[in-house]
């Protein structure tokens, strides 16, 4: 099936660190993604990792790709209330140009 | 602006209508994607323009939903008949090559069929 799954909610305190995970379906996606996507606003890329990679830091986002177990996680050092919105894993497919995303992490930050 | 621009952000309608939504993706862009969000959910693929034609369609729903992109730019979705169904926001997305470029999406067009 094309499910891309991810835990529905996360609640951090601010300064804390967040982890949202996500488990992808197809072993030969080239590229995946992060998005963001805050309340009535369209959707934000954050960033994203090529397959042969298993980590990528930029400023508080630290990606991890774990292929062998079809596995990626974001992690959000020092998570603050402006990060509260909902976050989407997305995988590209190898024989498509199809962008496939996962049902969404609820990030909730209270002080 | 430089991002992508979707028209209009809301739209009410009655059941049956037909209504059109138009994206204009970031210039120069040859890739254009429509998606469907309803609440609570990941954005669904609906279909993908590789310049002016349709590369893959296999997302819409039904033969209500079409879609175009005549001069390779500017891309409308059309819904005819219209049913409460369709209610959703419609997001679109464009990259610079399709395939493995990012894509960047528009603020959407929320439509509401009553």
């Amino acid at each position: 099936g094309e499910d891309v799954e991810q835990s529905l909610f996360l609640s951090v305190r601010e300064g804390d660190s967040s982890v949202i995970n996500c488990t992808y379906t197809d072993s030969s996606s080239t590229y995946l993604y992060w998005y963001k996507q805050e309340p009535g606003a369209g959707l934000q890329l954050l960033t994203y990792i090529f397959s042969n990679m298993d980590m990528k830091q930029d400023q508080r986002l630290t990606v991890l790709l774990n292929k062998k177990d079809k596995h990626l996680s974001l992690r959000i050092a020092d998570t603050q209330t402006g990060d509260s919105a909902i976050y989407f894993c997305a995988e590209i497919q190898l024989n498509t140009d199809k962008l496939i995303f996962g049902t969404g992490t609820r990030l909730q930050v209270f002080p | 602006g430089a991002g992508v621009s979707q028209t209009p952000s809301n739209k009410v309608t009655e059941k049956g209508k037909y209504v059109e939504l138009r994206c204009d993706p970031i210039s120069g862009h040859t890739a254009l994607y429509w998606y469907r969000q309803s609440l609570g959910q990941g954005p669904e693929f609906l279909i993908y323009f590789q310049g002016t034609g349709a590369a893959d369609d296999s997302g819409l729903p039904n033969d209500r939903f079409f879609a175009v992109r005549p001069e390779g730019s500017v891309s409308t979705l059309k819904i005819q008949r219209t049913e409460r169904g369709d209610s959703a926001v419609y997001l679109c997305a464009s990259s610079s090559s399709g395939g493995n470029s990012p894509l960047h999406f528009g603020n959407g067009t929320r439509l509401t069929v009553t």
